[in-house]
């Protein structure tokens, strides 16, 4: 099974500033990624699939990038609403598998 | 519009069994694969089963499987979770989601707004 690893578990950030949160898979996984936000007791909502690519309606505020076995998520020019937890999440080979999220504060 | 409507949670008791359903609207249902995750409480996600678009293949984490089945009426536009031998740490809240492109696997784009199911002890 296909471990992933998130860094950091959590961050505290301030309003404008860019984060990147990083994952690691335990083998090679090409580009087989998926990020998503999460807010308190909401929904998983999609942000990036293929390690890179938007999902739709999803703002260029978001970044993705990797292949193999390290990826990362970038977020710029955070605001409030980007308060949340972030997951990454493997499909390269079945069980699928989420890292275990970082939850980003905005200060 | 796509919407993923899940239902059947509640409060069960140890070793008893629930039917989880995930009720689909806005697109072809019979044309995608669909997911259950979980998160139980203060927890992260947890991949827990997957089946294709046809119900011809189905896989499941280590965790459930044996225990839990995934199945799907395309007639009905339903997707099912069945859990049996429930034990405590079955209890989160359990979310449908769906594949990105017919027939393939892999992608999530649309989640449900997930059911409760608490398992007591």
């Amino acid at each position: 099974d296909i471990q992933m690893t998130q860094s950091p578990p959590s961050l505290s950030a301030s309003v404008g500033d860019r984060v990147t949160i990083t994952c690691r898979a335990s083998q090679g996984i090409s580009n087989s990624l998926g990020w998503f936000q999460q807010k308190p007791g909401k929904a998983p909502k999609s942000l990036i699939y293929g390690a890179s690519s938007l999902q739709s309606g999803v703002p260029s505020k978001f970044n993705g990038r990797g292949s193999g076995t390290e990826f990362t998520l970038t977020i710029s020019s955070l605001q409030p609403e980007d308060s949340a937890t972030y997951y990454c999440q493997q499909y390269n080979s079945f069980p699928y598998s989420f890292g275990q999220g970082t939850k980003l504060e905005i200060k | 519009q796509v919407q993923l409507v899940e239902s059947g949670g509640g409060v069960v008791r140890r070793g008893g069994s629930v039917r989880l359903s995930c009720a689909a609207s806005g697109f072809t249902f019979s044309s995608y694969g669909m997911n259950w995750v979980r998160q139980a409480p203060g927890k992260g996600l947890e991949w827990v089963a997957f089946i294709s678009y046809d119900g011809n293949n189905r896989y499941y984490a280590g965790s459930v499987r044996g225990q839990f089945t995934i199945s799907r009426d395309n007639s009905k536009d339903t997707l099912y979770l069945q859990m049996n031998n429930l034990r405590p740490d079955d209890t989160a809240v359990y979310y449908c989601a769906k594949i990105m492109w017919p027939v393939v696997r892999g992608v999530f784009d649309y989640w449900g707004q997930g059911t409760l199911v608490t398992v007591s002890s």
